[in-house]
């Protein structure tokens, strides 16, 4: 299957800092990326959907100034997150997509585990 | 609207016994529905997922589903559990109808399956 690869997996930052996450499809081209941020012992909830070339569509609730999403390349998606707190720790996760369809199955990054002191 | 609910957080069986996990849906539209397995600290792998066509749908390492929609149903199946199959399992739902030009999955909580000698 596709492999979908996320740098770093894992991240400690002190409160107040930016930390980016890089989301990279590897072996093929993603139309849409998706991020998703994961609370322990708790289902995934998407945080934003980007497509290649244009704005980011965030999810009611989600901060858009805080996560910055760029989907710069058909193979690159980062999501930014800004001046990091502790409530922001979690587990974030990308998926990418080759084309828009629902049938068009989303390939899931590894994961990137963001604690923020 | 779409949502997901799974029956049990926890679910334990031995090995070698049958695996059921419960997943229930709501769905204003035909549905597509999927199964995905997540060990830790990883991401999300696809088990196996129904569109159209058959209702009872085969995936990898022996799971199956049966879509049931007069019971709004997926539940999934393995006849005979393995140690390595311990791990969190995700329903989720979709659907063909475009929204901004793109087809979100909506999780459930998560039901994570231990299995014991």
């Amino acid at each position: 299957g596709a492999v979908v690869s996320q740098h770093p997996s894992r991240v400690i930052c002190k409160s107040g800092t930016s930390v980016k996450i890089e989301c990279r499809s590897l072996d093929f081209q993603a139309t849409t990326m998706f991020w998703y941020r994961q609370f322990p012992k708790q289902s995934l909830m998407l945080m934003a959907t980007s497509n290649e070339g244009s704005k980011a569509t965030y999810e009611q609730g989600v901060e858009k100034d805080k996560f910055l999403i760029n989907h710069a390349s058909l193979t690159l998606s980062t999501l930014t997150v800004t001046s990091a707190h502790p409530e922001d720790s979690s587990f974030y996760i990308c998926s990418a997509r080759a084309g828009r369809g629902a049938l068009n199955e989303q390939f899931f990054g590894p994961g990137t585990r963001l604690t923020v002191l | 609207a779409q949502s997901v609910t799974q029956l049990g957080s926890h679910v334990s069986v031995s090995e070698g016994a049958l695996v059921l996990l419960r997943c229930n849906y709501s769905s204003s539209v035909p549905p597509y529905l999927f199964w995905y397995v997540q060990y830790p600290n990883q991401g999300l792998q696809l088990l196996l997922k129904y569109t159209t066509g058959a209702t009872l749908v085969k995936g990898i390492n022996g799971f199956e589903a049966e879509f049931k929609k007069s019971e709004t149903s997926f539940h999934l199946t393995k006849p005979s559990a393995h140690m390595s199959d311990a791990a969190e399992y995700f329903c989720a739902v979709s659907s063909y109808m475009f929204s901004g030009g793109y087809n979100k999955l909506i999780f459930g909580a998560g039901t994570r399956l231990a299995v014991h000698p």
